[in-house]
């Protein structure tokens, strides 16, 4: 499978403040990110994609691809409460190959 | 749209026993993927299908795992003779298929919580 890796955690944020995750990957030819959150004990759900280089927008998230510098990232911006979770990144290769998550816990 | 749905949510078996999981991905999904996740790790991919057809395998898939979709729906993972290594949360997602491959969109089940004793 491919190498994906995270900036490893916890990240602990304040609320209202903005989350940054960072995701690397190994394989140059990829074409397509995922990023999904994870609560405790349940599955993960789909945040956004991305696969075009640059920033795509969707609420209160951003997520940025570097191809070049084979980087993709995840801004959460106005963090909640109910933002703590782990936060996976995916490359997709009609399989998803993830990273091992980051953990993020926002203080109230 | 119900989602992707798994059974039983949760199973505690005895080393040796054998035991199945099933998943019903959402409705006219062509591909079923299934994935396992152990704790503090991103989920690993095991098999996926396409309709009924089982087009790749993981090399984490021994011999003891076999994965079907019989009618291009629903779909099941057998593990026999299990080891206390085979615990962990086995995950079944569904994707469309037909949006091509950059775009299309893996949606996860609830998952089986596998405890071997």
């Amino acid at each position: 499978q491919k190498e994906v890796e995270q900036n490893s955690g916890p990240l602990s944020v304040p609320e209202g403040a903005i989350a940054s995750l960072n995701c690397t990957y190994s394989d140059r030819g990829s074409q397509s990110f995922f990023w999904y959150r994870q609560y405790s004990g349940k599955s993960p759900e789909l945040i956004m994609f991305i696969y075009s280089n640059g920033d795509k927008e969707d609420g209160r998230f951003t997520a940025q691809l570097n191809k070049a510098s084979q980087y993709v990232s995840l801004l959460i911006r106005d963090s909640q409460p109910s933002d703590s979770a782990t936060y996976l990144c995916a490359v997709n290769d009609y399989k998803l190959s993830f990273g091992a998550g980051t953990t993020v816990t926002v203080r109230a | 749209d119900t989602g992707v749905s798994q059974n039983p949510r949760h199973k505690i078996t005895k080393r040796g026993q054998n035991v199945t999981f099933r998943c019903d991905p959402i409705s006219e999904h062509n591909r079923l993927y299934w994935y396992r996740q152990t704790l503090g790790q991103g989920p690993e991919f095991l098999t996926y299908f396409q309709n009924e057809a089982q087009l790749e395998k993981s090399r984490l898939l021994s011999d003891r795992f076999s994965a079907e979709r019989p009618k291009g729906s629903f779909s099941t993972l057998e593990i026999q003779r299990t080891e206390q290594g085979d615990s962990a949360m086995y995950l079944c997602a569904s994707s469309s298929g037909l949006a091509g491959g950059v775009t299309d969109t893996q949606y996860f089940g609830p998952g089986t919580r596998l405890t071997v004793l």
